[in-house]
């Protein structure tokens, strides 16, 4: 089984739903992080949460919201989806306790069109 | 200015011949690490290999290497014995400042599209 999954994996909603997007993780990860992928620009991070109290807001963080219901569970909220929020988001975790070497592995990544 | 760049959109190797994705970044901290993943057609990212700005050696893990060359902050990508799997796309990322409230940021090059020929 997949250490990091995302559901649902594609996803078609209208402009004004609200839609949310799931992530669980069984690495035992106390760090998660929401990014979005655009074709010609990378990843960009939207939220990232280093413990279940603690939230922060990313680079790109406008229009969504997030919730860590649990240490293995992070959601990743559109309130009101507008078409330039089609994108592919990808989930990932890391883990503090590898110091310096710390790497962040992703999920399987959500595609997302809004109509 | 990027941090990250990565000059070639695309790149074509053929198999079990070996490739270099190149990779420049941009940072005054003495403290970062890179890294590259790869990111098939299926659309998941897998982590590749990590290096340390530390680190004395360069890491290698299997087929893959990274030419880490610090003054000229350069992480070159080297993938020996190409095979027709290793087609994808490939990014090379940044994370600054270990300790700090930067230490979770993955700053992301555009990519390298490899295609590997037959």
């Amino acid at each position: 089984d997949a250490d990091v999954t995302q559901t649902p994996r594609n996803r078609i909603t209208k402009t004004g739903k609200r839609i949310m997007l799931e992530c669980s993780q069984t690495k035992g990860h106390d760090r998660m992080y929401w990014y979005r992928q655009d074709p010609g620009l990378g990843l960009r991070l939207i939220y990232y949460s280093f413990d279940v109290k603690d939230i922060n807001k990313g680079e790109i963080s406008d229009g969504y919201s997030v919730s860590r219901q649990a240490q293995a569970k992070f959601s990743l909220s559109l309130e009101s989806a507008i078409p330039n929020q089609t994108a592919l988001y990808f989930c990932a975790t890391s883990d503090r306790g590898q110091g310096f070497w710390e790497t962040q592995y992703f999920g399987p990544g959500t595609r997302l069109l809004v109509l | 200015a990027q941090k990250i760049t990565q000059t070639q959109p695309g790149m074509f190797v053929q198999e079990k011949e070996a490739v270099t994705l190149d990779c420049t970044y941009d940072t005054s901290d003495p403290s970062y690490g890179l890294f590259w993943y790869k990111q098939p057609s299926s659309g998941e990212m897998i982590f590749l290999i990590y290096q340390g700005s530390y680190d004395q050696q360069n890491a290698t893990e299997g087929r893959y290497s990274l030419n880490f060359q610090k003054a000229r902050k350069s992480a070159n990508l080297v993938i020996s014995a190409s095979q027709l799997g290793d087609s994808a796309m490939y990014f090379c990322a940044m994370r600054e400042s270990y300790s700090g409230a930067g230490s979770y940021q993955l700053t992301f090059g555009k990519g390298t599209k490899l295609s590997v020929i037959p």
